[in-house]
């Protein structure tokens, strides 16, 4: 139990263009839905937090209308990033929450992109 | 502001050699210590969750401990297969409930 995957598992963008990443919980329901971002020898870093039906909520430094977060359902929620740049390269990781089995974060298996 | 500290940064240890990871951590209001394996280029694999000082849990080679201030990941008879970054974080908020990650530990088990 607890899976969440991630697609696309890497993607290769150009300078400029958006990308979309999908996170989806496929055997139970996330009332919330977490976004990380984690570069090479680094620990995860929190980019935002979204709740089904609500805007995300964005950490400290995290440009919100570059990294656009959608929470539609229960079971996905989307990142995409807007007008990428070869800084925005990076590994990419949700998790999710299942609000009534306490405060475990389930993670997927990360989205590596690359923008050249 | 919510820290996670881990130590060491990286362990090397022979086929059955035992050994701790440590966690120390400063939080307002924790929500649970938890402890997560990441091999590379995969997502974090959660391991466990503590929640109260006194508080322990098992998993195969793997003892998670906690106190008020640290935790540690005790790893008996350690196999090659045990090798990965083992990452550290702590719950805190309410309404606002975020982790905040501990930079890892990389332990190698050599055969």
């Amino acid at each position: 139990g607890a899976v969440v995957s991630q697609h696309p598992s890497w993607v290769i963008c150009k300078s400029g263009t958006s990308v979309k990443i999908e996170c989806r919980s496929l055997d139970f329901q996330a009332t919330t839905m977490f976004w990380y971002r984690q570069f090479p020898k680094q620990s995860l870093m929190l980019m935002a937090t979204s709740n089904e039906g609500s805007k995300a909520t964005y950490e400290q430094g995290v440009e919100k209308d570059k990294f656009l977060i959608n929470h539609a359902s229960l079971t996905l929620s989307t990142l995409t990033v807007t007008s990428a740049h070869p800084e925005d390269s990076s590994f990419y990781i949700c998790s999710a929450r299942e609000l009534s089995s306490g405060y475990e974060q389930y993670f997927g298996p990360g989205t590596r992109l690359t923008v050249t | 502001e919510d820290q996670v500290t881990q130590s060491p940064e990286a362990l090397r240890l022979q086929e059955g050699e035992s050994s701790s990871l440590n966690c120390s951590y400063t939080v307002s209001g924790l929500r649970g210590l938890f402890w997560y394996r990441q091999d590379p280029g995969k997502g974090p694999e959660f391991l466990f969750t503590l929640y109260s000082a006194g508080e322990e849990k098992e998993k195969e080679r793997l003892k998670a401990t906690l106190t008020k201030k640290e935790s540690f990941l005790h790893i008996t008879a350690p196999k090659p297969e045990d090798s990965a970054t083992y990452l550290c974080a702590v719950g805190s908020g309410g309404s606002n409930y975020k982790l905040t990650f501990g930079k890892g530990t990389l332990l190698t088990v050599n055969p």
